[in-house]
């Protein structure tokens, strides 16, 4: 059974740029909730979408966005990059609520 | 508002030593349930153990135990006869619901395990 898929694994960017990160949940999950993860701020929740609608939003500015499709992929994006967007970005699914969470293994975006 | 603190940073130990991780949680709901996930170099999150608010007990999982102190605010976990695969980031975490809905994660204890 494949786990939660995240693409690509590494990023550059420019600053100023935009990038979209891409989550295939494991087949079947149809939460999936995205986290960044930073030397200075730790692992912070981004967002979570359930059945294409998003859910629950963490702290971040408008420049994070995300949406999901009819078939669960989540895509994150995130716009005008800054040098401090520079982190792991982990994606994790679920089947509903009653169920845990899988995290993905992370995409892991440079701003240079 | 709802806080996780892992006041180690960074622990040493050689391997078959037991080690404690510590963790302290700040929250004001009465309902609250807690977590501990390994974090290996690959990156992703493996999750270790969930514990809800209402169930103090300890629990033993092999060489790892968990210590749920409500009156302390803390859930330490301890490994036992550690080992070179236990090297990892380890985190503690907090959520509102039973499985992981909004995670407010601790800044994580980096262990590793020398031979």
């Amino acid at each position: 059974k494949a786990g939660v898929t995240q693409t690509p694994r590494y990023l550059i960017k420019t600053r100023g740029q935009q990038v979209t990160l891409s989550c295939s949940p494991i087949s079947g999950h149809r939460s999936v909730s995205w986290y960044q993860q930073t030397p200075g701020q730790g692992l912070q929740f981004l967002f979570e979408y359930f059945s294409e609608t998003q859910r629950n939003k963490g702290n971040f500015p408008g420049r994070f966005s995300g949406r999901q499709f009819s078939n669960s992929r989540s895509e994150m994006n995130v716009s005008t990059l800054e040098l401090g967007d520079s982190a792991l970005y982990l994606c994790a699914s679920r089947i509903d609520n009653n169920y845990g969470y899988t995290f993905g293994s992370g995409t892991r975006l440079t701003v240079v | 508002a709802q806080k996780v603190t892992q006041a180690q940073t960074e622990i040493s130990v050689v391997e078959k030593e037991d080690v404690t991780l510590d963790c302290v949680y700040e929250t004001r709901d009465t309902t609250y349930y807690l977590f501990w996930y390994k974090q290996p170099p690959s990156g992703e999150l493996v999750f270790l153990i969930r514990r809800n608010s209402f169930d103090e007990q300890n629990e033993i999982s092999g060489r790892y135990s968990w210590n749920f102190q409500k009156s302390t605010s803390s859930f330490n976990f301890t490994i036992t006869a550690s080992q070179v695969v236990d090297s990892a980031v380890y985190f503690c975490a907090l959520s509102e619901d039973n499985y992981g809905q909004n995670f407010v994660f601790g800044p994580g204890t980096r262990l590793s395990v020398l031979p």
